[in-house]
């Protein structure tokens, strides 16, 4: 049981490049999240999803795009990448079984530098 | 939406008691979790506390929350090295279950 899987781990790209975080899961969760996280400001909701076909904007969601096809992955895109997005990016999910949930499982992280 | 804040920095001996507090802004909120980061990982899941209960306890962790000052405090009894860690707390309000809003951590740095 993987759990949730993130890929790449690190990235650099250069400013105005675009790419797609990877994000997995293999436990049939209906609720999946991204975060990222930066120093001394916690962790930041960037879109999440309640399920495939289903998602929606969270506290930051400028600059990035999602789509869920399936249960199972939620890629995230940076459209243009600019400094301001360097920051290290988690993907979560939990079932939401009952509309209960009972905490997020996170992936271990992608470390993006735009420079 | 929901506001979360901790404290920045604990310091304690390994062997005594570390307690972690957090205060919320939001009253509906619902679901109240602790996560651990280790450096260089994800977030963990320690526990959950749902808005009806006061107290959850697991092994040595004991969670209590005061609804009433909308405050939150992990205490982790006998302090290891290995929970060295930043801890997150973090709350879901009832307008919306998946949307977890996380404070900005303490990190808990336990003395030999």
């Amino acid at each position: 049981n993987a759990g949730v899987t993130q890929t790449p781990k690190f990235q650099v790209l250069k400013t105005g490049q675009s790419m797609t975080l990877q994000c997995a899961q293999d436990m049939n969760h209906e609720y999946m999240s991204w975060y990222r996280q930066d120093p001394g400001m916690g962790l930041r909701l960037i879109h999440y999803s309640v399920g495939a076909g289903i998602t929606d904007q969270g506290e930051v969601p400028n600059g990035y795009n999602v789509s869920r096809s399936t249960t199972e992955d939620f890629p995230l895109r940076l459209l243009s990448a600019a400094p301001s997005q360097t920051s290290v990016y988690f993907c979560a999910s939990t079932s939401g079984q009952g509309g209960i949930n009972y905490g997020y499982t996170f992936g271990s992280g992608t470390r993006l530098t735009v420079v | 939406g929901e506001d979360v804040e901790q404290s920045l920095f604990l310091s304690v001996r390994e062997g005594d008691s570390s307690v972690i507090n957090c205060t919320y802004t939001d009253s509906s909120s619902t679901y109240l979790y602790w996560y651990k980061q280790e450096p260089g990982a994800g977030l963990q899941l320690l526990t959950y506390i749902f808005s009806n209960m006061d107290m959850k306890q697991d092994q040595r962790l004991t969670v209590l929350l005061n609804k009433k000052d909308k405050h939150l405090s992990l205490r982790i009894a006998d302090t290891q090295t290995g929970d060295s860690a930043i801890y997150f707390c973090a709350g879901a309000y009832s307008g919306g279950y998946q949307k977890v809003t996380f404070g900005t951590g303490t990190k808990l740095q336990v003395i030999p």
